[in-house]
């Protein structure tokens, strides 16, 4: 059974600093992964799509993707109160499949 | 940006009634899900498409059927709503798997 693997927090962090999501998974096979950012009472939003080992960057968000290892993180720099929210991670297999894996997200915290 | 409409918000029904959820996209997406959300255990699949008239089961289908007689609208019914029906049910699409999905803004259901 594939498994996707995060730390449920929360983790807290003060405002301006770098927050650290990280996420493990099952499946050699994977080859899409994708972060989604939850506000409470919200529905999941993606924010960020990495396809190959290395760094993707979009703003203040940094997604890092090790196959090797089987991990894929998201770097969230000067983090701000509107950052607040539950982060999910989600992992699809190749070979056709539609259906990606979730995780049960990491509740984040930015304190003032 | 791709719109992903659920008909409601919020929703109220009693055991025993049929209830149906609504969902449209408007960006010709081939890949349609449903989803429930759970507190504690995260997002569960209950039913998707890849095409107008099929449907595949996710992980809970029991209690629970669609219908997509359009590529852009999906249903879901639940066909004598259950206590344990209540929950936030999410709608998605998607273009490809390699995209990641759109989410609805969900639909907060309580069977009373």
């Amino acid at each position: 059974q594939k498994e996707v693997e995060q730390n449920s927090g929360p983790l807290s962090v003060p405002e301006g600093a770098i927050a650290s999501l990280n996420c493990t998974y099952s499946d050699r096979g994977s080859q899409s992964f994708f972060w989604y950012r939850q506000y409470s009472g919200k529905s999941p939003e993606l924010i960020m799509s990495i396809y190959s080992n290395g760094d993707k960057e979009d703003g203040r968000f940094t997604a890092q993707l090790n196959k090797a290892s089987q991990y894929v993180s998201l770097l969230i720099r000067d983090s701000q109160p509107s950052d607040s929210a539950t982060y999910l991670c989600a992992v699809n297999e190749g070979g056709g499949s539609y259906i990606p894996t979730f995780g049960r997200g990491t509740s984040l915290i930015v304190h003032p | 940006d791709v719109k992903v409409t659920q008909s409601s918000r919020y929703l109220v029904k009693r055991t025993g009634e049929k209830v149906f959820l609504e969902c449209v996209q408007d960006m010709d997406h081939e890949n349609m899900f449903w989803y429930r959300q759970d507190p504690g255990l995260g997002l569960r699949l209950i039913y998707f498409s890849y095409d107008v008239k099929m449907k595949e089961k996710g992980d809970i289908p029991e209690g629970y059927s669609v219908s997509r007689e359009k590529k852009e609208r999906f249903s879901l019914i639940l066909e004598s709503a259950s206590t344990n029906q209540t929950s936030m049910y999410l709608c998605a699409s998607s273009s490809d798997r390699a995209y990641g999905y759109t989410f609805g803004s969900g639909t907060r259901l309580t069977v009373v």
